[in-house]
C-alpha cells in the first residue's frame, strides 16, 4: 500500500521569502502525485499534480513540484510567499491501479505560517 | 451551483440522534468520496462510489451509513455516534476512480455531544 510522509508539521516563513514544503511517498510503482492546499473552514484545492513527463510540474498561484523518483520525493516550491499563502499544505499518492477503487492517500498535512 | 457542495456546512448531534450529510456534485463525475478529517490525523479514506456503486468500504463502522442514489449525490447517514465521531467530514468527486484528479466540497464540521 502507498504511503505519504509530510516531515514538517509546521514552517514559519517570511511574508516574501522562498518556500519549500517537504513530502515523501512510499509506493512500488511510479505513483500519482497531488498537493492540495486548505484555507480554514474550507475543502481541499489542487495545487498541482505530477502524472507523468516533465518532472517540473507547475501548478497555480506560483506554486510548483519537482518529482524526484530517486529520493522518492514531490517537494512543493514557490519562489516568494504571499501573507494569503498560509493554510494547511497537503500531499497525496494515488495508484496506478487502472480502474481500481482506491481513493488518494494523504499525508498529514503542514501548516504554513506567514510572518510579515 | 458549480463544482462540489456540502450540507449541512455545520452540525450538532447527540450519541442518540440521527442525521444525515448531503454531497452534490455539478462537474458529471464518476466517483464520489467521503473523507474523515480530524485535528492531527491525515485525511481518512471512508466509502468510495463508482458509477452508484460502492466499491471501497474503509473498515468504517456500521453506524456510518453511506448513499449513493445518482452520479451527482451522496449522502453519509449518521446514528448512534461516538464523540470521538466529531470531525470534518468531506466528500470529493472525481472523472473516475483510481488516481483521478478529486475535487472537495468544503466539508461538514460535525460536533457530536
Amino acid at each position: 500500500a502507498q504511503s505519504v510522509t509530510q516531515p514538517d508539521i509546521h514552517i514559519t516563513v517570511s511574508e516574501g521569502a522562498s518556500l519549500e514544503l517537504r513530502c515523501n511517498y512510499s509506493y512500488g510503482a511510479t505513483p500519482y502525485l497531488f498537493w492540495y492546499v486548505q484555507s480554514p473552514g474550507q475543502g481541499l484545492q489542487l495545487l498541482l499534480k505530477y502524472f507523468s513527463g516533465d518532472t517540473l510540474v507547475q501548478g497555480i498561484k506560483g506554486f510548483e513540484a519537482e518529482f524526484k523518483r530517486s529520493q522518492s520525493s514531490f517537494n512543493l516550491r514557490k519562489p516568494s510567499v504571499h501573507w494569503s499563502d498560509a493554510a494547511e499544505y497537503f500531499c497525496a499518492v494515488g495508484a496506478q491501479s487502472g480502474g481500481g477503487a482506491d481513493g488518494l492517500t494523504f499525508g498529514k498535512g503542514t501548516h504554513l505560517i506567514i510572518q510579515p | 451551483e458549480t463544482g462540489v457542495t456540502q450540507t449541512p456546512r455545520h452540525l450538532v448531534m447527540g450519541m442518540t440522534n440521527k442525521k444525515s450529510l448531503k454531497c452534490e456534485q455539478h462537474l458529471g463525475h464518476n466517483a464520489m468520496y467521503w473523507y474523515k478529517q480530524s485535528a492531527k490525523k491525515p485525511l481518512e479514506l471512508m466509502f468510495v462510489y463508482n458509477f452508484k456503486e460502492q466499491t471501497e468500504n474503509n473498515s468504517v463502522p456500521s453506524r456510518f451509513s453511506p448513499e449513493c442514489p445518482n452520479s451527482s449525490h451522496l449522502f453519509l447517514h449518521l446514528h448512534t455516534l461516538q464523540p470521538e465521531d466529531s470531525a470534518l467530514y468531506l466528500c470529493a468527486s472525481s472523472h473516475g476512480v483510481g488516481s483521478d484528479e478529486q475535487f472537495f466540497g468544503p466539508g461538514t464540521r460535525l460536533t457530536v455531544l
